[in-house]
């Protein structure tokens, strides 16, 4: 049974431009979290997806933004890359209601 | 807002030693808490939890107690193994009246265990 698959494993990209990572879902899971982690920190909560909607956001400006499709199967999009949101991103499902979460291994994104 | 805050690493420990890693937390409410376990180059496992006051979590010899009376869930292992070497992060969620929760994340302890 895959777990939560995340893609690509890494990314460099130049500040201005605009990145899309791509996340799917472990089996039977219907909803979808991001995180954004910098190095030596903690994961920071971005937003979380559910029935296509988003649901709830962290404290993340509008570059930050998200698409789930009807598979469960999610995008986080960031526009205007700065230097700052090099991080480890990582998705995580869970079944709506629960706390059980499953986490990928993440997308290293460098801007440069 | 919501915060959890840990000790500083790294924390490093020779083989078959005691391990505490301390966390208390800042919340409104009822939280569930968490702890998860980060090995490099990979992502979150979730090693135990706990989900209301006096709660205890365990899992492969690690264990944590909800103290709502402290604010505390401090992660215990009476003999660590080399292989926990690993980043080990505490978390809180809570319940949102919509239902949709982001957990909220300690910085994380780096945990070093020498043979």
């Amino acid at each position: 049974d895959a777990g939560v698959t995340q893609s690509p494993t890494h990314l460099i990209k130049t500040r201005g431009q605009q990145v899309t990572l791509r996340c799917s879902p472990k089996s039977g899971h219907d909803t979808v979290s991001w995180y954004q982690q910098a190095l030596g920190q903690g994961p920071q909560f971005i937003f979380q997806y559910y029935e296509e909607e988003e649901r709830q956001r962290g404290n993340f400006p509008d570059r930050f933004s998200g698409h789930q499709f009807p598979n469960y199967s999610s995008e986080l999009n960031v526009n205007a890359l700065l230097l700052g949101d090099s991080a480890l991103y990582l998705c995580a499902s869970s079944l709506q209601g629960t706390h059980g979460y499953t986490f990928g291994s993440g997308t290293r994104l460098t801007v440069v | 807002g919501d915060s959890v805050t840990q000790m500083e690493g790294p924390v490093t420990l020779s083989e078959e030693a005691f391990l505490t890693i301390n966390c208390t937390y800042t919340a409104t409410g009822y939280p569930s808490l968490f702890w998860y376990v980060q090995y490099p180059g990979e992502g979150l496992q979730l090693l135990l939890k706990a989900t209301k006051a006096d709660d205890k979590g365990s899992n492969k010899g690690f264990e944590a107690t909800y103290r709502k009376e402290t604010t505390s869930f401090h992660l215990e292992k009476g003999s660590v193994q080399v292989s926990d070497s690993a980043v080990y992060f505490c978390a809180l969620i809570k319940r949102s009246g919509g239902g949709a929760d982001g957990l909220t994340f300690g910085k994380g302890t780096h945990l070093i265990i020498q043979p």
